[in-house]
């Protein structure tokens, strides 16, 4: 079975400063790794997604993830933040075998400060 | 942009009372998928839809639930006796391929009163 674990629940930062939101993984098999972002009253839309390759994966909106399999993570980044990045952020996996669904972690909320 | 279209946006039932969610997935999608996300928890997966059947469910999946996909655009999720611990935001997905990206809708939030 697979998880996940978003240490930080809330992220405050100032604008235009860089940010990481963190994510870890635990699986027993391979797995998938995506970034969602749910903006206040909408559903959640696809950042970024590892499925092979390298291991360095650019998004939209200027995000970018680091898959490191060494230390199950995939932690979010941007060197820097706007106001409109202010949203909640999930991490999720999905099993290489042949599962279709995903697992998200419990989210962080990204709070950008003027 | 084509996108999965959830209605109602939100709706309020009495405990007992049976729901039905409704969806309109991204048309030329075969994967579709329903998830939850109770306040304050984190989304959870419920059910994943291919070739008219279910391919996957999950434990929160239990003989409450249904789904169907009655005429070749929608999919609908069906709740027959709701409960007060069924109150949740409920996404429906879709998807071109089994692993790819899921494409999400803007959510119904069902309240049991």
């Amino acid at each position: 079975a697979q998880s996940v674990t978003q240490l930080d629940s809330q992220v405050p930062v100032f604008e235009e400063a860089p940010v990481e939101l963190r994510c870890n993984y635990s699986s027993s098999v391979s797995v998938y790794l995506f970034w969602y972002v749910q903006y206040p009253n909408q559903g959640l839309q696809l950042l970024l997604k590892y499925l092979s390759g390298s291991t360095l994966v650019k998004g939209i909106n200027g995000f970018e993830a680091e898959f490191n399999k060494s230390q199950t993570s995939f932690h979010l980044r941007k060197p820097s933040v706007h106001i409109s990045d202010t949203a909640e952020y999930f991490c999720a996996v999905s099993d290489r075998t042949g599962a279709n669904n995903l697992f998200f972690g419990t989210g962080t909320r990204l709070t950008v400060i003027p | 942009e084509p996108e999965v279209t959830q209605t109602p946006s939100h709706q309020v039932t009495q405990m007992g009372q049976e729901v039905i969610l409704r969806c309109v997935p991204i048309s030329n999608h075969l994967y579709f998928y329903w998830y939850r996300q109770i306040l304050g928890q984190k989304v959870e997966f419920l059910v994943s839809f291919y070739n008219n059947e279910i391919s996957e469910k999950s434990e929160i999946f239990d003989d409450q639930f249904s789904v169907e996909r009655p005429d070749g655009s929608n999919f609908t999720l069906k709740i027959r006796s709701t409960k007060l611990e069924d109150s949740a935001m409920y996404f429906c997905a879709s998807g071109r391929g089994e692993v790819t990206e899921a494409f999400f809708g803007q959510g119904t939030r069902l309240t049991v009163v």
